[in-house]
C-alpha cells in the first residue's frame, strides 16, 4: 500500500510565522501535490511538482512556496502565515500521470 | 469551464437501504474518474478509478459506474461503518477537478 506521511497532524501558529509542512511518499512516486481543503470549497490544488527539484503552481499558490529537494519529499511553506491560511492542508502522490492520486492524513493548521 | 457536481450533498440512510451518490462533470478530454472515501479528520482514501463510459468497478458493498456525463457511487445494503464523505474527482489533461463531496451518514 502506498503510504504518504505529513509530518504533524495539528499546528497552530501565529500571524506572520514562516511555516514548513513536510510531505513524505514511500512508493517512489514521480508526482507530489499540495491542496488545502476547505468547507463548501472541496480540494484547491496549491502547488505540484512532477520531478525533484521542479515545480508548478496550481490554483491558488498565493503566500505559499514549495521545495523537492528529494523524490520522496515535497514542502510546502507559509512564508508570512495569514489566518486566511487556516485549512486542512493534505498532501498526495501518484505513480504517473495516469494514476489516481494517493493522500495522507492531512495537517490541520490554524493560524491565530 | 471544468466543473464537477455532487449530489445529494448529505444523505441519511437506515442500515440496509441502498441507495446511489451523483457525480456528474462537464470536462474537455476526461482521462479518469476517480472516487475516493473520507473520514472525519483524515485525508482521503482512494477507491476506484474509471476511465471509459460503460466501465464499472465493485468493491464490497459499493459499485461504481461511469457514462459519458456522470458517475454514480452505488451502496448497497449500506452498514454504519460506511458512513463518511465521499469525494469524486475527475483527471482532464494534467488537472484534477474534484467535487466538495457527498456526506453519507448510515443509522443502525
Amino acid at each position: 500500500d502506498v503510504k504518504v506521511t505529513q509530518s504533524s497532524r495539528y499546528l497552530v501558529k501565529r500571524t506572520g510565522e514562516k511555516v514548513f509542512l513536510e510531505c513524505v511518499q514511500d512508493m517512489d512516486h514521480e508526482n507530489m501535490f499540495w491542496y488545502r481543503q476547505d468547507p463548501g470549497l472541496g480540494l484547491r490544488l496549491i502547488y505540484f511538482s512532477y520531478d525533484v527539484k521542479m515545480k508548478e503552481k496550481g490554483d491558488i499558490p498565493e503566500g505559499y512556496s514549495v521545495s523537492r529537494e528529494k523524490k520522496e519529499r515535497f514542502s510546502l511553506i507559509l512564508e508570512s502565515a495569514s489566518t486566511n491560511q487556516t485549512s486542512m492542508y493534505l498532501c498526495a502522490s501518484s505513480l504517473n500521470r495516469n494514476s489516481p492520486l494517493h493522500f495522507g492524513n492531512g495537517t490541520r493548521l490554524t493560524v491565530t | 469551464e471544468d466543473q464537477v457536481t455532487q449530489s445529494p450533498e448529505a444523505l441519511r440512510l437506515q442500515e440496509g437501504e441502498s441507495s446511489s451518490l451523483n457525480c456528474s462533470y462537464t470536462v474537455s478530454g476526461l482521462r479518469g474518474l476517480f472516487w475516493y472515501r473520507q473520514d472525519p479528520g483524515k485525508g482521503p482514501e482512494f477507491l476506484f478509478t474509471l476511465y471509459s463510459a460503460g466501465e464499472e468497478k465493485e468493491k464490497e458493498r459499493l459499485k461504481a459506474t461511469l457514462t459519458k456525463k456522470e458517475s454514480f457511487l452505488h451502496i448497497t445494503a449500506p452498514k454504519p461503518e460506511d458512513s463518511a464523505t465521499y469525494l469524486c474527482a475527475v483527471q482532464a489533461g494534467n488537472q484534477f477537478y474534484f467535487g466538495t463531496g457527498t456526506s453519507l451518514t448510515v443509522i443502525p
